[in-house]
C-alpha cells in the first residue's frame, strides 16, 4: 500500500464549479500537507500548505486536513479554464520534513 | 531568477547507453532531490541529498547513481539505461531552515528504447 492515495481521475467541470480533490495517508507522524499544482510539460509548483490539522484559505483555494481520518482536501471554487493542471499532494514528517511523499495526481480539465 | 535548471530536456537512449543527467540550484538550498514521474504513478524520489556532502536513497533507487559535487549541483547517473527507466526526471531543492516548500526544475524527458 502507497503511503499517501490520490484518486487520478481525471475530474471534468464546467467553468464556475467547486472542485474538490482529495487525498489519504497512512502513516500518522505527516505533519506538513501540502499541494502542488503542474500544468502540462511542466514542474510541479506550491500551490499551498498546512501544517498539522485545521483549514487554510487563499483566494479560491481552501485546504483542509482532517489527521484522525488521514484525509486532506483541497477545494477550488469559482474553477476557471486557467486551474486545468495536475493536482498532487504531498506530505512530510516534521522531524524529517525535507522528505516529501507524493500522491500520484488528479488531472483536473475546467471547461469554458 | 533561474531557480533549478536541468539540462538536458530531452534525450533518447539506446538499451545499455549511460548518461548523466545535470540539475544545479541558484537558491542556496541545502537540499536537492531526483524524483521520477511516470503515469499513474506520481512523483517517486529516486535519491536525495539533505545537505552538501550527502546523499541516501529514495523510493525506488536502482539502477541510479547520484553526485552531489556542491551545495548548488546535484547530478543522477544511469550507468547501463533500461527501457525501465523511461520516465519525466524531476530535480528539485529546498531550503533547511525550517520547513519551505519544495521548487522543481523543468523536467528531463528520457526515452530509453
Amino acid at each position: 500500500q502507497k503511503e499517501v492515495e490520490q484518486d487520478p481521475g481525471p475530474l471534468s467541470v464546467p467553468e464556475g464549479a467547486i472542485v474538490s480533490l482529495n487525498c489519504t495517508y497512512s502513516n500518522s507522524a505527516f505533519q506538513y500537507f501540502m499541494w502542488y499544482r503542474q500544468y502540462s510539460r511542466k514542474g510541479p509548483e506550491l500551490l499551498m500548505y498546512t501544517y498539522s490539522s485545521g483549514n487554510k484559505e487563499d483566494g479560491r483555494f481552501t485546504a483542509q486536513v482532517d489527521k484522525s481520518s488521514k484525509y486532506i482536501s483541497l477545494f477550488i471554487r469559482d474553477s476557471q479554464p486557467s486551474d486545468s493542471a495536475t493536482y498532487l499532494c504531498a506530505m512530510s514528517e516534521v522531524y524529517n520534513f525535507n522528505k516529501f511523499y507524493f500522491g500520484s495526481g488528479t488531472k483536473l480539465n475546467v471547461k469554458p | 531568477n533561474a531557480g533549478v535548471t536541468q539540462t538536458p530536456k530531452f534525450q533518447v537512449l539506446k538499451t545499455g547507453q549511460s548518461m548523466t543527467l545535470q540539475c544545479a540550484q541558484d537558491m542556496n538550498h541545502n537540499s536537492m532531490y531526483w524524483y521520477r514521474q511516470d503515469p499513474g504513478m506520481g512523483l517517486r524520489l529516486i535519491y536525495y541529498s539533505a545537505s552538501e556532502g550527502t546523499t541516501d536513497k529514495g523510493e525506488v533507487p536502482n539502477g541510479y547513481n547520484v553526485s552531489r559535487l556542491n551545495k548548488r549541483e546535484f547530478s543522477l547517473r544511469l550507468e547501463s539505461a533500461a527501457p525501465s527507466q523511461t520516465s519525466v526526471y524531476f530535480c528539485a531543492s529546498s531550503s533547511l531552515q525550517g520547513y519551505t516548500e519544495a521548487f522543481f526544475g523543468q523536467g528531463t524527458r528520457l526515452t530509453v528504447v
